[in-house]
């Protein structure tokens, strides 16, 4: 158990909508990753918050967007979806050395 | 634009060989980071190593070391007498000033007892 828990497991939705995936990093961690893995895309970065803030952008689309909460647990928020937004959403927490992930948040668009 | 390239796209190997892992990056940056992840079979990612463009000491730990040669763009990952829950998707990465992050397109190590 990394102690990086993300919420929900699964989530099926339909084209068009919008839903946000929760992350709660380690007990101290003042960073958060977000990544998606995707079979089409592969593994890619979306975003990066350090304590609060925007630390690093990747590729992620417009129609994401992201936070980081007073009390470091980060939200992605993902809207009007495509059926290519279908996707293992990871999350991650770091301390100097080490990055610990999440177990994913599976995401199926309909 | 960064790139991560592994060329290998899947190895299989027997119990107790050792394996290399290549991965060859791109970056015209001087100060970047590598890394290297591993997905079991299970989905869950575990980060192995981050390795900054400064450091060029190989790493060891355990059963697994790192080469990081940048006269050659390479950081190679060798697990040494491989075991079955070697068995994963490696993925390598690079991190460049811009914080941004590429990965690699992964290497399937299939490792049978």
């Amino acid at each position: 158990d990394s102690g990086v828990t993300q919420t929900p497991k699964h989530l099926i939705t339909a084209t068009g909508q919008r839903v946000t995936l929760r992350c709660s990093p380690r007990s101290g961690d003042l960073s958060v990753y977000w990544y998606q893995q995707s079979l089409d895309q592969g593994l890619q970065f979306l975003i990066q918050y350090y304590n609060g803030e925007e630390r690093a952008k990747g590729n992620i689309l417009e129609r994401f967007s992201a936070q980081q909460f007073p009390d470091l647990h980060s939200e992605l928020n993902l809207s009007s979806l495509e059926l290519g937004d279908s996707a293992l959403y990871f999350c991650a927490s770091s301390d100097q050395e080490t990055q610990y992930f999440g177990p994913g948040t599976r995401l199926l668009v309909l | 634009a960064q790139k991560v390239t592994q060329a290998q796209t899947e190895i299989s190997v027997v119990e107790k060989e050792d394996v290399t892992l290549d991965c060859v990056y791109e970056t015209r940056d001087t100060t970047y980071y590598l890394f290297w992840y591993k997905q079991p079979p299970s989905g869950e990612l575990v980060f192995l190593i981050r390795r900054n463009s400064f450091d060029e000491q190989n790493e060891i730990s355990g059963r697994y070391s790192w080469n990081f040669q940048k006269s050659t763009s390479s950081f190679n990952f060798t697990i040494t007498a491989s075991q079955v829950v070697d068995s994963a998707v490696y993925f390598c990465a690079l991190s460049e000033e811009d914080d941004d992050m590429r990965f690699g397109a992964g290497t399937r190590l299939t490792v049978k007892p």
